[in-house]
């Protein structure tokens, strides 16, 4: 089956870390570029990062840089995604999106990070 | 000004037409985007409808309707979403998106109300 699957999500106070992954499955994941997408609850999406099918270009939004890191490991199958200096309004739904000639095209259910005290 | 505004809410009767916007800040030409369109069900990751950036640059997402369709209103600096004969099922959230300054933006969405 073609899939993401996220995991990593879970309760952490503000200031600490986090490492999200993302393993996919049913496809050659070494040729796509992987996206990190999060929602807040209740609230819309918003594009985090962005990685290349080899790795070495990633792009990430503003609010973000010098935080967060997007890497993957092909070998793997899996893209993560590390989050440092977490914030209270980092608190969302983080999906993972598989780019197709810049569609996402594929994504997973998400998994949820909670910033907070 | 954010870079995209959508409405964050539209009426519209079952049968009938609904055009969503996607409006662009006044200083990013509509003309020059492709502008993506996404449809996300409560509970559901996001899905892909359709890219729209002139009637020779458009992409229909697989296995999605032809009564969504994407355009442009020019004078409105603004990216369409077209869903006609509306369905129960239409009810939901959109949200469009484009490539701006080395980053994807996505817009507020619009939760489409079909009644």
């Amino acid at each position: 089956e073609v899939q993401v699957v996220e995991s990593g999500g879970d309760l952490v106070q503000p200031g600490g870390s986090l490492r999200l992954s993302c393993t996919a499955s049913g496809f050659t994941f070494s040729s796509y570029y992987m996206h990190w997408v999060r929602q807040a609850p209740g609230k819309g999406l918003v594009w985090v990062s962005r990685i290349s099918s080899d790795g070495t270009i990633p792009r990430y939004a503003d609010f973000v840089k010098g935080r967060f890191t997007i890497s993957r490991d092909n070998a793997k199958n899996t893209v993560y995604l590390q989050m440092n200096s977490l914030r209270p309004e980092d608190t969302a739904l983080y999906y993972c999106a598989r780019d197709l000639d810049d569609v996402f095209d594929l994504w997973g259910q998400g998994t949820m990070v909670t910033v907070s005290s | 000004q954010a870079v995209l505004t959508q409405p964050a809410s539209l009426s519209a009767s079952p049968g009938a037409s609904a055009s969503l916007t996607c409006t662009l800040r006044s200083d990013i030409n509509v003309g020059t985007y492709r502008i993506y369109w996404y449809q996300q069900k409560p509970g559901s990751p996001p899905q892909y409808l359709l890219r729209y950036r002139s009637d020779s640059d458009k992409h229909q997402g697989s296995g999605v309707p032809s009564r969504f369709s994407g355009s442009k209103d020019a004078s409105a600096n603004a990216g369409i979403l077209l869903i006609s004969g509306l369905q129960s099922e239409d009810e939901t959230d959109y949200y469009c998106m484009i490539w701006h300054n080395s980053a994807w933006v996505f817009g507020g969405g619009t939760k489409l109300t079909v009644l």
